[in-house]
């Protein structure tokens, strides 16, 4: 199993312009979630999914869409990027019921200039 | 609303001099506490879940327990390897059961061990 993962690992955007960050995983779990990771701030949660076609905001949703057309892909749309949106962004998944600990990716790092 | 903060920020250790990192949480209905460790331009790794006050779990030079308000990550011995950031998070229960797994994440505890 590969596990989660995500691409691209790095990407620098100009203000303005719009990308979709890209997380799938091979571990058949219903539940995802995307989070963006600021220096000494913490984990906060953007978009989370429990399962195919069903999405809701989280904590930090505004600047961001998300889909979820099948159990293994959770891509993350920027429009309109602005710098405040310079951050890492991590992508998780767990299973339904059990023990509720999520699985992340590497990351995707972003600079908005 | 849930809040999580760790302490110390950063903590600096020689190989081998025993210490413990601290998580106090504030959340309405606990589900769980989880702990986990990010190395430099990596994602976060899952450590352990905590349920319920009292519990407590072990994996190699670390120990995480947990009482009604904090947890602490118990580093006994450690190695230069265990150099890593700190992440605690909670899980609450939510209104009906139904938070969807949700986890609030305290800043984090940057750990350094001196060979």
């Amino acid at each position: 199993n590969a596990g989660v993962t995500q691409t691209p690992k790095f990407r620098i955007l100009k203000i303005g312009q719009s990308m979709t960050l890209q997380c799938t995983q091979d571990m058949n779990h219903n539940y995802m979630y995307w989070y963006r990771q600021d220096p000494g701030m913490g984990l906060k949660l953007i978009y989370y999914s429990v399962g195919a076609g069903i999405t809701d905001k989280g904590e930090v949703p505004n600047g961001y869409n998300v889909s979820r057309s099948t159990t293994e892909d959770f891509p993350l749309r920027l429009e309109l990027a602005a710098p405040s949106q310079t951050s890492v962004y991590f992508c998780a998944s767990r299973t339904s019921g059990g023990t509720y600990e999520q699985y992340f990716g590497p990351g995707t790092r972003l600079t908005v200039t | 609303e849930d809040q999580v903060t760790q302490s110390p920020e950063a903590l600096r250790l020689q190989e081998g001099e025993s210490s413990s990192l601290n998580c106090s949480y504030t959340v309405s209905g606990l589900r769980g506490l989880f702990w986990y460790r990010q190395d430099p331009g990596k994602g976060p790794e899952f450590l352990f879940t905590l349920y319920s006050a009292g519990e407590e779990k072990e994996k190699e030079r670390l120990k995480a327990t947990l009482t009604k308000k904090e947890s602490f990550l118990h580093i006994t011995a450690p190695k230069p390897e265990d150099s890593a950031t700190y992440l605690c998070a909670v899980h609450n229960r939510g209104a009906g059961g139904t938070s969807y797994g949700k986890l609030t994440f305290g800043q984090g505890t940057i750990l350094t061990v001196h060979p």
